[in-house]
């Protein structure tokens, strides 16, 4: 499969525990995104690399959430003492940016958090 | 930022009819609008995008139709089929910031 892929599909933790999910991008690229979807919502932006350098990051993005990819090719996310409000699903998209142009994301399955 | 929305929130059509979804958009510099499909436990897939320096976009049985005046873009389905059932989000970004901002999303059922 060379599609995005993320690990684990589900985590269940309790409340004040930390998590870390992993993403691994298409080869070829450069770019890697995290958003996070609630139900009935769409995603939402939560950050974004290029290589390995994290570019930009939302306001959703509260001190409790931290994000690597420190050799431009996989990242992690990892959520410090975790609340109920941050269960949700956790998409990892990448692109590959080129020159002059708007690039094309494409998604991983997920990684479904559920705090209890 | 951008604020990107769907309408209408549900659709339901007959097997064969079309389908229409549209969304607005509210920053004049968004200049990519992609459409994703998704269905229930899986990924978001890309089915269609379109830019800014082209109106209208086909792909077999699946068009976008973009209206950079009125800031807002459609998603053409015809002869709608089971397995076109799903959510679709639509989402806008522009060049200098990469992040897609997505709509709520459009659960359309396609009655066999």
């Amino acid at each position: 499969d060379t599609g995005v892929s993320q690990d684990p599909r589900h985590k269940i933790t309790k409340r004040g525990q930390n998590v870390t999910f992993r993403c691994d991008p298409i080869s070829e690229h450069n770019r890697l995104y995290w958003y996070r979807q609630t139900l009935g919502q769409g995603p939402e932006f939560l950050t974004y690399f290029q290589n390995e350098a994290q570019l930009e990051k939302s306001r959703l993005l509260s001190d409790r959430f931290s994000a690597e990819r420190p050799k431009g090719s996989f990242s992690t996310l990892e959520i410090q003492r975790t609340e109920q409000g941050d269960s949700a699903m956790y998409l990892c998209a990448s692109s590959f940016r080129a020159a002059g142009s708007t690039d094309t994301q494409y998604f991983g399955p997920g990684t479904r958090l559920t705090v209890l | 930022g951008e604020n990107v929305e769907q309408h209408p929130s549900t659709l339901s059509v007959q097997e064969g009819d079309s389908a229409v979804i549209k969304c607005t958009y509210s920053d004049s510099a968004s200049n990519y609008f992609p459409w994703y499909k998704q269905e229930l436990g899986k990924r978001p897939q890309l089915i269609i995008d379109i830019r800014s320096n082209v109106g209208e976009k086909k792909d077999q049985r699946i068009a976008v139709t973009l209206n950079k005046t009125a800031k807002h873009f459609s998603l053409h389905i015809t002869e709608t089929q089971p397995e076109d059932s799903a959510v679709y989000f639509c989402a806008a970004s522009r060049d200098g910031n990469n992040r897609l901002a997505f709509g709520k999303g459009n659960q359309v059922v396609v009655i066999p």
